[in-house]
């Protein structure tokens, strides 16, 4: 499975835009790039996927670089309930498993 | 959708006792997923089934770990002769089917094993 590296935490002020980086340098070209984040005492939730182009929803946004080398996920304006950990996960076609890392831990300040 | 519901929440067992768990993924979901997850750690995957097989089981599954699927809908989750290694978050999460291989997961609020 390829792998993925996230910084450990990250902090944001409250109201202001967060990016969260991924870097994926052994991607493949049908892998695609899933974000899932994690709050306290609670199992991980799905936030957004995507494979080469920007995706968007309600939740956040998914900035994929042109060599698909690296994304980045965007909360556009951070709350207090996005304090969580959130996890890149590579998802390789051909099979259903969902591999995690350790994830980076969002601190959002008040 | 009532979502992935697993009970017990909460589970304190002596070392060599056997604890099972049980996982209600949401009815229209065929695809069920265990994971185990330690403090700081992200959840490892364990198991997963389609409809009521189990089609990939982690090499770092011990024998003593087993998890069926009857009827492909509930799923159990036993631990025989329980370590104190075994204490974590157990983790459910199912996904529809189909022919995609990028259904998102959605997780139930795990298990919490403690062996003493």
């Amino acid at each position: 499975d390829a792998k993925t590296t996230q910084p450990n935490s990250m902090e944001s002020n409250e109201e202001e835009p967060v990016h969260l980086p991924c870097n994926h340098s052994t991607i493949s070209g049908t892998d695609y790039i899933h974000w899932y984040r994690q709050l306290p005492s609670q199992g991980p939730e799905y936030v957004i996927h995507g494979l080469t182009s920007n995706v968007n929803n309600r939740m956040a946004s998914l900035a994929i670089a042109e060599d698909r080398k690296s994304s980045t996920l965007i909360l556009h304006r951070a709350t207090l309930r996005d304090a969580a950990v959130y996890y890149c996960i590579l998802k390789s076609s051909g099979t259903y498993k969902y591999i995690f890392g350790t994830g980076t831990r969002l601190k959002v300040l008040a | 959708d009532t979502g992935v519901s697993q009970d017990p929440r909460h589970k304190i067992t002596k070392r060599g006792q056997n604890v099972t768990f049980r996982c209600d993924p949401i009815s229209e979901h065929n695809r069920l997923y265990w994971y185990r997850q330690t403090l700081g750690q992200g959840p490892e995957f364990l198991t997963y089934f389609q409809n009521e097989a189990q089609l990939e089981k982690s090499r770092l599954l011990s024998d003593r770990f087993s998890a069926e699927r009857p009827k492909g809908s509930f799923s159990t989750l036993e631990i025989q002769r329980t370590e104190q290694g075994d204490s974590a978050m157990y983790l459910c999460a199912s996904s529809q089917g189909g022919s995609s291989y990028n259904s998102p997961l959605h997780f139930g609020n795990g298990t919490r094993l403690t062996v003493t």
